[in-house]
C-alpha cells in the first residue's frame, strides 16, 4: 500500500507563499505520477497540477498557471507544492494523492489559511 | 473550460439504490473515476475506467457510461454511504472534478 504523508498545517499572511510537502514511501517516487489537489471548506475537489513520476514533468491547470509550482527531491522522496502570491481564496485543504488508473493514493491533507 | 456536472444531492432509503450522474460533452471519449469522501477525511476511490472497482471496495459500488453520462450506483445502500461523491475525467493533460453529489441515506 502506498503511503503519501504531508507537512503540518500552515498561517500565511496574502501575498507571501506557501510550501507544501509529500512524502512518499518506499518506490512509490518514480512509479507513481503525483498529483495537487485542493478543496476549499465545504467546496469541492479542484486540480492544481502533476509532476511525472517518471521524469519529473510537470502540467499544471490553467487556472494556476504561473503561481504554483510542483518539485521533487529524490534523494528523500519528497514532492513540493508551492503556491503564490496567496489571497483569502487560497484558503483550503491541499491534497497530494498518486495516479495510476485513478487517483489511487491520497495524502492527509494539509490545511493553509490565508489571514491577514 | 471543459466540465462535468453532477446533481448536488441525492437521498435514498437504506438498503435501496443510490444513483448519481456526471455529464459532459466529452465523456463518451473519456474514462471517468468515482470518489467518496466522507467528512473529514481524503477521499477515496471506488470506481476506475468507468468501471472497475479497486480492491476492498465492495460490490454495491458499481459504475457504467453510456454517451456523455457516467453512472455511478450503489445497490443496497447502507447508511455508512453517506458521503460525498465526486466524478473525475481527464481531458487533454488536465483533470476534471464534478462539483460533487451529497448521497445522505434517510
Amino acid at each position: 500500500q502506498v503511503q503519501l504523508v504531508q507537512s503540518g498545517a500552515e498561517v500565511k499572511k496574502p501575498g507571501a507563499s506557501v510550501k507544501v510537502s509529500c512524502k512518499t514511501s518506499g518506490n512509490t517516487f518514480i512509479s507513481y505520477d503525483i498529483n495537487w489537489v485542493r478543496q476549499a471548506t465545504g467546496q469541492g475537489l479542484q486540480w492544481m497540477g502533476w509532476m511525472s513520476g517518471d521524469n519529473g514533468h510537470t502540467g499544471y491547470a490553467q487556472k494556476f498557471q504561473g503561481r504554483v509550482t510542483i518539485t521533487r527531491n529524490t534523494s528523500i522522496s519528497i514532492v513540493y507544492m508551492e503556491l503564490n502570491s496567496l489571497t483569502s481564496e487560497d484558503t483550503a485543504v491541499y491534497y497530494c494523492a498518486t495516479s495510476s488508473m485513478g487517483f489511487d493514493n491520497w495524502g492527509q491533507g494539509t490545511l493553509v489559511t490565508v489571514s491577514s | 473550460s471543459y466540465e462535468v456536472t453532477q446533481p448536488p444531492s441525492v437521498s435514498v432509503s437504506p438498503g435501496q439504490t443510490a444513483t448519481i450522474t456526471c455529464s459532459g460533452d466529452k465523456l463518451r471519449d473519456q474514462y471517468v473515476c468515482w470518489y467518496q469522501q466522507k467528512p473529514g477525511q481524503s477521499p477515496v476511490l471506488v470506481i476506475y475506467q468507468d468501471t472497475k472497482r479497486p480492491s476492498g471496495i465492495p460490490e454495491r459500488f458499481s459504475g457504467s457510461s453510456s454517451g456523455n453520462t457516467a453512472t455511478l450506483t450503489i445497490s443496497g445502500t447502507q447508511a455508512m454511504d453517506e458521503a460525498d461523491y465526486y466524478c473525475q475525467a481527464w481531458d487533454k493533460s488536465t483533470v476534471v472534478f464534478g462539483g460533487g453529489t451529497k448521497v445522505t441515506v434517510l
